[in-house]
């Protein structure tokens, strides 16, 4: 069992205020982490799949990073809305294991 | 609306029962995905199909099982039901058959077992 983990667990914002969180996993037999948006009554929404070290993806004001050689991946919101307030999960998928790992997710509280 | 679909959205039955949940991929998705959400754990992946054919197995039971049909279409059935089953239970859907591909999410079906 791989463990991945996501700090911090909870996190309660203004709107407007910048935000990130971190995806923390073992940084051997990497091959793929997602970064998923999951709001409340609804399924999962994919954000990225981040494969190389130094990526860097972004989807208007949200975007992440990833270094493997660390083990780490963070989650940037910029100005954050009510909107945005969701569970933020990241799945890891090992290199020699055909199964993702999720970590237990960021829960993002924006007050407007 | 990510376009994966599944039925039945919620059942309800006893202990000992088996039942069967139903996914239907995006247009041109290969591969299908299942997960489980219980109340007190985090998403858990359970199975992944690809093309028809079991490509990935993650922390399913010997009482679950899956199939993959020709027309794409996913069914995960659960038998000798126990209260711990209860739970959501997700399919997702991706057009690869290994990562990196966006994993597109159906609305889930709630599973009561009394």
């Amino acid at each position: 069992i791989l463990n991945v983990e996501q700090s911090p667990q909870s996190l309660h914002v203004q709107e407007g205020d910048s935000t990130n969180f971190t995806c923390s996993f073992p940084s051997s037999n990497f091959y793929a982490l997602h970064w998923y948006r999951w709001e409340t009554a609804k399924s999962p929404e994919a954000l990225f799949v981040m494969t190389l070290n130094g990526d860097e993806k972004k989807k208007g004001r949200i975007s992440a990073t990833l270094n493997t050689k660390e083990g780490y991946s963070y989650l940037y919101i910029k100005g954050s809305q009510p909107e945005d307030s969701a569970t933020y999960l990241c799945a890891l998928k090992p290199y020699n294991f055909n199964k993702f790992y999720f970590g237990s997710g960021t829960k993002l509280n924006v007050k407007p | 609306d990510s376009g994966v679909t599944q039925t039945p959205k919620h059942l309800i039955t006893a202990t000992g029962q088996r039942v069967t949940l139903r996914c239907s991929p995006r247009s041109g998705d290969l591969s299908v995905y299942w997960y489980q959400q219980s109340l007190d754990q985090g998403l858990q992946f359970l199975i992944q199909y690809y093309n028809g054919e079991e490509r990935a197995k993650g922390n399913i039971l010997e009482r679950f099982s899956a199939q993959q049909f020709p027309d794409l279409h996913s069914e995960l059935n659960l038998s000798s039901l126990e209260l711990g089953d209860s739970a959501l239970y997700f399919c997702a859907s991706s057009v690869g058959r290994t990562d990196p591909y966006e994993q597109y999410f159906g609305p889930g079906t709630r599973l009561t077992v009394t």
